[in-house]
């Protein structure tokens, strides 16, 4: 069984950082590309971060980019993000998804989501 | 705000057809695929659209997606009780040169 679990959240103020942590399983790792997605409080999905499954390639949305990197160790089955310079708009329910090759953001598995506050 | 525009909500009776409208551009939905997500809260999301109309293991056949031009909708047809939720349509963008989701459309059940 395919499984995402999130750790790594909480609370810190403004200009804080933070490293969340995914570990899957149920699946070969190594093989995917993988995202993190966030919600903030009364909004919709937002897009974060993509690394393929190599690490070679990371994109980032213009709102975390400078501030956020994103990072995967395949051989402990781990996806990261690293958040730094954090702002109260970084308050979110972030999600580690898993990405079906060739097929845009199409992402077929996601952790259950962690919340990370932060105070101004 | 998200470069691609939903209405934000649409509404049915149980049975009826409903219509979800994702508008874009020339630098995502044009040129793009376009996925689409349920969202319930308190829950993770679940694709539901993915490709050339493919929709994952479980996903019912009431559900299908099409695209024309800068725009895509999704149609739940014979809507149901358990379809009220957060939609959300997905693409790649090359100006952003990156993901983006559209703005939500919230589906109630009357």
């Amino acid at each position: 069984e395919v499984q995402l679990m999130e750790s790594g959240g909480g609370l810190k103020q403004s200009g804080g950082s933070l490293r969340l942590s995914c570990v899957a399983s149920g699946f070969i790792f190594s093989n995917y590309e993988m995202n993190w997605v966030r919600q903030a409080p009364g909004e919709g999905l937002e897009w974060v971060a993509y690394i393929g499954s190599g690490d070679g390639t990371k994109h980032y949305a213009d709102s975390v980019k400078g501030r956020f990197s994103i990072s995967r160790d395949n051989a402990k089955n781990s996806l990261y993000l690293q958040m730094n310079s954090l702002r109260a708009e970084d308050t979110a329910i972030y999600y580690c998804a898993r990405e079906l090759a060739g097929s845009g953001p199409a992402f077929d598995y996601w952790g259950q989501g962690i919340l990370v506050t932060v105070s101004s | 705000q998200s470069v691609l525009t939903q209405s934000p909500s649409a509404s049915g009776t149980p049975g009826q057809r409903v219509t979800i409208s994702c508008s874009g551009s020339t630098s995502n939905i044009g040129i793009h695929t376009v996925n689409w997500y349920q969202h319930l809260p308190g829950t993770a999301p679940k694709l539901l659209i993915y490709g050339k109309n493919q929709r994952p293991t479980g996903v019912p056949d009431r559900f299908s997606g099409s695209k024309s031009g800068t725009s895509a909708s999704l149609v739940i047809s014979g809507l149901q009780s358990e379809d009220e939720a957060d939609y959300y349509c997905a693409s790649w963008d090359d100006s952003l040169n990156g993901y983006v989701f559209g703005t939500g459309t919230k589906v109630t059940v009357l």
